[in-house]
């Protein structure tokens, strides 16, 4: 039962260009996502994050925009650069539920082109 | 600042072997929470722990289990180490403090790679 997905398993941008990196949940409950960035042999780490109360937080190059009728997330990386080469994770949870269980997708390979 | 340290770094093991892997959160973080992370997948929670008591536990079975200690460090023992628990262990904490909901970001250490042989 995958609660999470990110149904693309890569994705090739070219430099400069706008990376869209796009995420489905089915769990309600889930009020809090998060974006994950991770390198070979590195642990993952943390991007940005939004509440369901909103429905877009930016900071700096990164965008995440959440539809929560559609139970869909995506995160916009504008200008892409090669630094930006990872593997992307989602993660979902459910603040209101004692535990902050973090639900992760399988993760988007995303490799900026020069 | 010091992010969260996990050791050792790699690990290699027999079946049937016990394991203990140690994390130290960010300073005055009092949340830890461990994940398994095999290849190809995203990680999968196993453990969390806050102010020294479980707070969650996964779909894990009881060779796993973990303990924090007042200084809010964290170790996750495996018993009986199976082939398939072959995987990166990830520790990561949080503040997990009052009503903000950034106070629940999770950040991650680098990880143990256990290899079962």
């Amino acid at each position: 039962d995958q609660q999470v997905k990110q149904n693309s398993p890569s994705l090739s941008v070219q430099e400069g260009r706008i990376s869209i990196l796009n995420c489905d949940y089915t769990n309600s409950m889930f009020d809090y996502f998060l974006w994950y960035k991770k390198y070979p042999a590195e642990g993952p780490t943390f991007l940005i994050s939004i509440s369901s109360i909103k429905d877009k937080n930016e900071d700096g190059r990164f965008t995440v925009f959440l539809n929560k009728s559609a139970k869909h997330l995506s995160l916009h990386i504008v200008p892409s650069q090669p630094g930006d080469s990872a593997v992307y994770f989602c993660a979902a949870s459910s603040l209101g539920q004692g535990a902050q269980k973090l639900v992760f997708g399988q993760g988007t390979r995303l490799t900026i082109n020069p | 600042d010091a992010g969260v340290t996990q050791s050792p770094t790699h690990l290699i093991k027999t079946r049937g072997q016990q394991v203990t892997l140690r994390c130290s959160p960010i300073s005055g973080h009092k949340s830890v929470s461990w994940y398994q992370q095999v290849l190809g997948q995203g990680p999968q929670f196993i453990f969390q722990y806050y102010e020294k008591e479980e707070r969650g536990r996964g779909n894990f079975p009881d060779r796993f289990s973990a303990r924090q200690f007042p200084n809010y460090s964290s170790e996750l023992n495996v018993n009986a180490l199976l082939l398939g628990d072959s995987a990166l262990y990830l520790c990561a904490s949080s503040l997990a403090k009052g009503l903000a909901a950034s106070s629940y970001e999770q950040y991650f250490g680098p990880g143990t790679r256990l290899t079962v042989t």
